[in-house]
């Protein structure tokens, strides 16, 4: 089954505040995660990564924090916009056949709505 | 650059009809990635290459093969096309080993009647 997942399907939130999209993952040895944002009818677009060596990382108005002890990771997204109206995917970075070749398994993904 | 361009955009197949979905980047990526994604879902790997003349499966391989002869082309084929492979299939190419950070095409939104 997946070993990344969402806490919540959906998120609105009023524009300029600030938003925090949550996500799960279940194997304790996953040491890299990725953010990206797919707006409708477009492919997935990189946000923003994190290693497991860190529990912080910061973007142009986002910030991903890891929680090791609890496998949890959440982005932060700061004076949300319209723009950025869309849904938001986790990843995890999966190694196969004993190498990492970039190969991700996604979460079914938060849809963040942005209220005017 | 264009990027990662996918073709067609929407296609409807008949049960059992064959078809390749086309994979072109520009960027000289040694890696790319086929994904398909269902609706409400996140996406899964189905077959991944690191370089021409070398691929090996992903997540949900059954059904698919790919070729990659050619640093900037990746091409999918369906043989036997079946009601489950209803689905959107996303392209995608990485220049470093291990990154997450992938670039993704448009997309291909394909039904199967």
């Amino acid at each position: 089954g997946e070993s990344v997942g969402l806490h919540l399907p959906t998120l609105s939130v009023q524009e300029g505040d600030n938003s925090i999209i949550n996500c799960a993952y279940s194997n304790s040895a996953s040491d890299y995660f990725i953010w990206y944002k797919q707006e409708s009818g477009k492919g997935p677009q990189f946000i923003i990564d994190i290693r497991s060596n860190m529990d912080k990382r910061q973007g142009q108005r986002v910030t991903v924090l890891l929680n090791k002890t609890v496998k949890h990771l959440s982005l932060q997204i700061a004076a949300t916009q319209p723009g950025d109206s869309a849904v938001y995917f986790c990843a995890e970075n999966l190694s196969l056949n004993g190498g990492s070749q970039g190969n991700l398994i996604f979460g079914k993904g938060t849809k963040l709505s942005v209220k005017p | 650059n264009a990027g990662v361009t996918q073709t067609p955009k929407f296609r409807i197949l008949k049960i059992g009809q064959s078809m390749t979905l086309q994979c072109t980047q520009d960027m000289n990526h040694n890696y790319m990635y086929w994904y398909r994604q269902d609706p409400g879902m996140g996406l899964k790997l189905i077959y991944y290459s690191v370089g021409a003349g070398i691929t090996d499966k992903g997540e949900v391989p059954n059904g698919y093969n790919v070729s990659r002869s050619t640093t900037e082309d990746f091409p999918l084929r369906l043989e036997l096309a079946a009601p489950s492979q209803t689905s959107v299939y996303f392209c995608a190419s990485s220049p470093l080993a291990g990154s997450g950070e992938q670039y993704f095409g448009p997309g291909t939104r394909l039904t199967v009647t």
